[in-house]
């Protein structure tokens, strides 16, 4: 089963509207981590945000705030007042902490936002 | 602030022939790891260390060999290139167990 799921393989936002990409997640582990990278057309992966499956708080960097709905598991990305700058790849990604796994991150596929002018 | 280094960035193989990625990060952190990434498929993970001294694999690690060398470089080879591992392939690394993975640029591995 896939332990990362991102159901929108691309989105357009508008330029300064908000926009939230989707990722649900998968796993039995009580204490696990879920980021957010950003990958632009040049390649690099940016980390962006991250989330504890124990705060309390929804996480919030800037303009990015994360959307954490533990019984839903999910764990949406929000963008507001998006900017052309914006327009990338995004990675939803999943590091358990309890299980033996050694604790790599697991990522989805993957969602391509395009912020329109 | 060179971060995480892979070279080379860009490599063309004949189907048959080896070579090795080559990563290196000046963060002292623990854990080093190898991903690769294929369009629509996100990243996926080679093989990792945790530690210096030890190499784990990772999700699909057929086809490839990993050297942690010392704390700072872990390298990633492959013996008999196949067109199948045409891909980008990234180096990140972490404080073992906790935090966000900082990446390396990538590097574009085409094998004809």
């Amino acid at each position: 089963a896939q332990k990362i799921t991102q159901t929108q393989p691309g989105m357009f936002v508008q330029e300064k509207e908000a926009v939230t990409l989707d990722c649900t997640y998968d796993t039995s582990d009580q204490s696990y981590g879920l980021f957010w990278y950003k990958q632009p057309s040049s390649g690099e992966m940016i980390f962006l945000i991250y989330q504890g499956s124990y705060d309390e708080q929804n996480a919030t960097e800037g303009r990015y705030s994360l959307n954490f709905q533990k019984a839903r598991k999910s764990a949406n990305l929000v963008i507001s007042a998006s900017q052309l700058g914006d327009s990338a790849m995004y990675f939803c990604a999943m590091r358990e902490f309890s299980s033996g796994s050694a604790r790599q991150l697991t990522f989805g596929s993957g969602t391509q936002l395009t912020v329109l002018p | 602030n060179a971060g995480v280094t892979q070279t080379p960035k860009f490599q063309v193989l004949k189907t048959g022939q080896s070579m090795t990625l080559q990563c290196a990060q000046d963060m002292n952190h623990n854990s080093m790891y190898w991903y690769r990434q294929d369009p629509g498929m996100g990243l996926r993970l080679i093989y990792y260390s945790a530690s210096e001294g030890t190499t784990d694999k990772g999700e699909v690690p057929n086809g490839y060999n990993v050297s942690r060398l010392n704390k700072r470089e872990f390298s990633l080879r492959l013996e008999s290139a196949a067109p199948s591992q045409t891909s980008v392939y990234f180096c990140a690394s972490s404080e073992q167990g906790t935090g966000e993975l900082f990446f390396g640029e990538g590097s574009r591995l085409t094998v004809l």
